[in-house]
């Protein structure tokens, strides 16, 4: 089975600007979950979808925002961009068995 | 609010030293625990896990967790390190029920000296 795909892999922005990233999950996953991963930081959780509706939903902004398609394909969004955006932006996908699988992530810089 | 303790930031050891990491949570109530590997320049791969029964899981390459509910713990071991086994080691709590909320730690590095 092919793992979960992310893209881009890399994305260069500048303040103000918006950002799609783009998440397809492992065949047969309906969930999908983000996750923003900062040195500071560490990871943490923005939102989760499952059958193209939003289960649940980190502390971030709500400049950040997702959706989820019909053949569970994820696209997360980030409008007026800041500084501190800039982070790894990791798509999870799982099955009824909760064990999420991890692509390679988005680099996000934010100029 | 619930969160994920891993003790230690970085870990020096030599090869075939063994290896403990320690993870703790803050949740009294049902939890699936995990542990997470990242290679350096590679994503974020599932060591092991931990649903119920069994409170020792092992796991991938060697590795086994321990579950110790009265402690709220849930370190990671391996008898002996290898060099490849250079890497981030995340531990995660999803509270059972929640909806994709994986709750990590900051991650320990672990360098393995040949």
């Amino acid at each position: 089975k092919a793992g979960v795909t992310q893209t881009p892999r890399y994305l260069i922005k500048t303040r103000g600007q918006q950002v799609t990233l783009s998440c397809s999950p492992i065949s047969g996953h309906r969930s999908v979950s983000w996750y923003q991963q900062t040195p500071g930081q560490g990871l943490q959780f923005l939102f989760e979808y499952f059958s193209e509706t939003q289960r649940n939903k980190g502390n971030f902004p709500g400049r950040f925002s997702g959706r989820q398609f019909s053949n569970s394909r994820s696209e997360m969004n980030v409008s007026t961009l800041e500084l501190g955006d800039s982070a790894l932006y990791l798509c999870a996908s799982s099955s009824v068995y909760n064990e999420q699988f991890f692509g390679p992530g988005t680099r996000l810089t934010v100029l | 609010a619930q969160s994920v303790s891993q003790h230690n930031h970085h870990v020096i050891l030599s090869e075939a030293a063994s290896l403990e990491l320690g993870c703790n949570y803050s949740y009294g109530g049902t939890v699936n625990l995990f542990w997470y590997v990242q290679y350096p320049g590679q994503h974020l791969q599932l060591l092991l896990k931990y649903f119920s029964g069994d409170p020792l899981v092992k796991g991938i390459k060697g590795f086994e967790a321990e579950f110790i509910k009265s402690k709220f713990s849930f370190n990671l071991r391996k008898p002996s390190v290898q060099w490849s086994d250079t890497a981030e080691y995340f531990c995660a709590v999803k509270i059972r029920g929640s909806q994709g909320n994986l709750i990590f730690g900051k991650g320990t590095k672990l360098s393995v000296k040949p």
